[in-house]
């Protein structure tokens, strides 16, 4: 299944270093989403982009900024992280959110902080 | 805001026994409850869902059953197969804004 497609699989940086996650969906959905996915920790919705507008920050610290130009594509940027923020990232996309919708995830990037 | 449990975070067992995953969620509100699917190294892959209409709902070898009163849902898995092996994940949505909280996963591990 190729529907919501993510890049890189793979990313180590370092803690002042800039990044960005990119995250692509074919399936003509308008709604997406970032989780993050931690070592012995339930999946954590990070944000929420519905129509490319912003529904849902569930407390996440500003050095993650997420950016959804269009309903396609959703990214993640990254600047002066912390060790703890190492994790897989996995991005969703639904139909909307405008009711309670199957997600469909990414393969997720898995990322390394030194 | 949500709150979902989800026992056991590990289960064993053998090839063609049943499994069962159980999840619990706090919010009375909360009306749609996925499973999913996660292969190591891969997405996690929606498996089968029930709507709060619903008690129960079945595909193939999987069933999912929801007691809306005790607030538990629960995944079974019949004749298991080696292929069966992942971690399982529950969720639960309260609101339209479709945003799911997740339990905190179970590995299932099916001996051949």
């Amino acid at each position: 299944e190729t529907g919501v497609t993510q890049t890189p699989r793979h990313l180590v940086m370092g803690m002042t270093n800039k990044k960005s996650l990119k995250c692509e969906q074919h399936l003509g959905h308008n709604a997406m989403y970032w989780y993050k996915q931690s070592a012995k920790k339930p999946l954590e919705l990070m944000f929420v982009y519905n129509f490319k507008e912003q529904t849902e920050n569930n407390s996440v610290p500003s050095r993650f900024s997420p950016e959804c130009p269009n309903s396609s594509h959703l990214f993640l940027h990254l600047h002066t992280l912390q060790p703890e923020d190492s994790a897989l990232y996995l991005c969703a996309s639904s139909q909307n959110t405008y009711s309670n919708q199957p997600q469909h995830f990414g393969d997720g990037t898995r990322l390394s902080i030194l | 805001g949500e709150n979902v449990e989800q026992h056991p975070s590990t289960l064993s067992v053998q090839e063609g026994d049943s499994a069962v995953i159980k999840c619990t969620y706090s919010d009375s509100a909360s009306n749609y409850f996925p499973w999913y699917k996660q292969e190591l190294g891969k997405r996690p892959q929606l498996i089968i869902d029930i709507r709060s209409n619903v008690g129960e709902k079945k595909d193939q070898r999987i069933a999912v059953t929801l007691n809306k009163t005790a607030k538990h849902f629960s995944l079974h898995i019949t004749e298991t197969q080696p292929e069966d092996s992942a971690v399982y994940f529950c969720a639960a949505s309260s609101n339209a804004g479709n945003m799911l909280t997740f339990g905190g996963g179970t590995r299932l591990m099916v001996k051949p």
